[in-house]
């Protein structure tokens, strides 16, 4: 079985500041890791994903993602926070022979001025 | 046309109706998926097709009944609904089934249902 744990489920953050969002996964077999963005009113769109090979994956907007294996997290990153960066992420697992993708419950990131 | 369209984007409907939502992908995907999602839960998989035909169904109420014309349409029947099934529903589409690989899942805007 697997599941995703995203630890925090609001983060605020000032702009111009360090965003980290934290993801844990649990899978027997070596997963597929992804991070998707859900701005309002909208449905959810890849920031970035991590099959094999390079652990250090780069996305989208600025975001990256380091697959840590001894850890089993996939925690998102960005340097530097911007307004339009609020919207609620989500992290997801999956591997091969599985038939779709397994969500964490989201955190809502919000940017303060 | 945008990847993956879904209609209404918001629905009130009573216990006793029939409703149905629609979506529609013009990507060219081989897999279509329906998903829920509730506030402060994780998005639950709720059905998947795969050229058509049903892969998985996880454990939804028949009140839901999923209908797949063809590769490129996915319908969620609606019936006598319970005030616990407001929530978003969202469909998505991928190339293949995850089975084959890391594919990307492609997302509507979700479609808004209100049960009173």
């Amino acid at each position: 079985a697997q599941s995703v744990t995203q630890l925090g489920s609001h983060v605020s953050v000032s702009e111009g500041a360090l965003v980290l969002l934290r993801c844990n996964y649990s899978s027997s077999v070596p997963p597929y890791l992804f991070w998707y963005v859900q701005y309002p009113n909208q449905g959810l769109q890849l920031l970035l994903k991590y099959t094999t090979g390079a652990t250090l994956v780069k996305g989208i907007n600025g975001f990256e993602a380091e697959f840590k294996k001894s850890e089993t997290s996939f925690h998102l990153t960005k340097p530097s926070a911007h307004m339009s960066d609020a919207a609620e992420y989500f992290c997801a697992v999956s591997s091969t022979g599985r038939r779709a993708l397994t969500f964490g419950s989201g955190t809502r990131l919000q940017v303060q001025p | 046309e945008t990847g993956v369209t879904q209609t209404p984007r918001h629905l009130v409907m009573g216990m006793t109706n029939k409703k149905s939502l629609k979506c529609e992908q013009h990507l060219g995907h081989n897999a279509m998926y329906w998903y829920k999602q509730s506030a402060k839960k994780p998005l639950e998989l709720m059905f998947v097709y795969n050229f058509k035909e049903q892969t998985e169904n996880n454990s939804v109420p028949s009140r839901f009944s999923p209908e797949c014309p063809n590769s490129s349409h996915l319908f969620l029947h609606l019936h006598t609904l319970q005030p616990e099934d407001s929530a978003l529903y969202l469909c998505a589409s991928s190339q293949d089934l995850q089975v084959w690989g890391p594919g990307e899942l492609f997302f509507g805007e979700g479609s808004r249902l209100t049960v009173l």
